[in-house]
């Protein structure tokens, strides 16, 4: 049961571009979504986060955007640089306990061309 | 980087073999973690440990069991392996503080099952 749905698959953008990738979870109990990046051979690293109570955070060139009401959640990068080709990862948790039990979409691999 | 180390970093082994991986951390961190990573299914979680010896299930916890003796220790244990528990797998871990998310992830245990 996929819970975090995450689009699309892959995506190529040139540098200077903007990336796009878009999220939706099904589980009304979410409420916090961050977002990891991911390199080959290494782990995920938290990139960005957000919780619904904001409809947008911004850090650098990393924003996040929030519809609560339309349950989905996007990640845009501005200025795409090619240290920004990675895997990335939308992920979703509950606030019940205090464990990080994230859900995990299925992961957007960015190419950034020159 | 968060001190996490996993052991080993690959391993091929058999069918119906026993294997065991193990995650490391130096953070004193109170929740660790053991992820699973395939493509087209992003990262899963087998199980958790919210304390020494108090551990539970995550989504896709079949086939696996875990231990944790000691704060800094989290042992994956797969009795008898099968061709589908071909994965990467990722140790995390978090401090646990209410709903944060924020996990840090070690670098992998690339395991193939022929």
């Amino acid at each position: 049961q996929q819970q975090v749905k995450q689009s699309p698959q892959s995506l190529i953008v040139q540098k200077g571009g903007i990336s796009i990738i878009n999220c939706a979870y099904e589980n009304t109990a979410f409420d916090y979504f961050p977002w990891y990046q991911q390199f080959p051979g290494k782990g995920p690293a938290l990139l960005i986060a957000i919780r619904p109570d904001v409809s947008e955070k911004k850090e650098g060139r990393f924003t996040i955007s929030f519809n609560k009401s339309a349950k989905q959640f996007s990640l845009h990068i501005m200025d795409s640089q090619p240290g920004d080709s990675a895997t990335y990862f939308c992920a979703a948790s509950g606030s019940a306990g205090t464990a990080s039990k994230l859900t995990f979409g299925t992961g957007t691999r960015l190419q950034v061309t020159l | 980087d968060a001190g996490i180390t996993q052991s080993p970093r690959h391993k091929v082994t058999e069918t119906g073999t026993p294997v065991t991986l193990r995650c490391h951390q130096t953070e004193n961190h109170r929740y660790m973690y053991w992820y699973r990573q395939d493509p087209g299914h992003g990262l899963r979680l087998i199980h958790y440990s919210y304390g020494v010896k108090d551990t539970d299930k995550g989504e896709v916890s079949d086939g696996y069991s875990v231990s944790r003796s000691k704060t800094e220790d989290f042992l994956l244990t797969l009795e008898s392996a099968t061709s589908s528990q071909t994965s990467v797998y990722f140790c995390a871990i978090s401090e646990g503080l209410p709903n944060t998310g924020e996990l840090f992830f070690g670098e992998g245990s690339r395991l193939t099952v022929l």
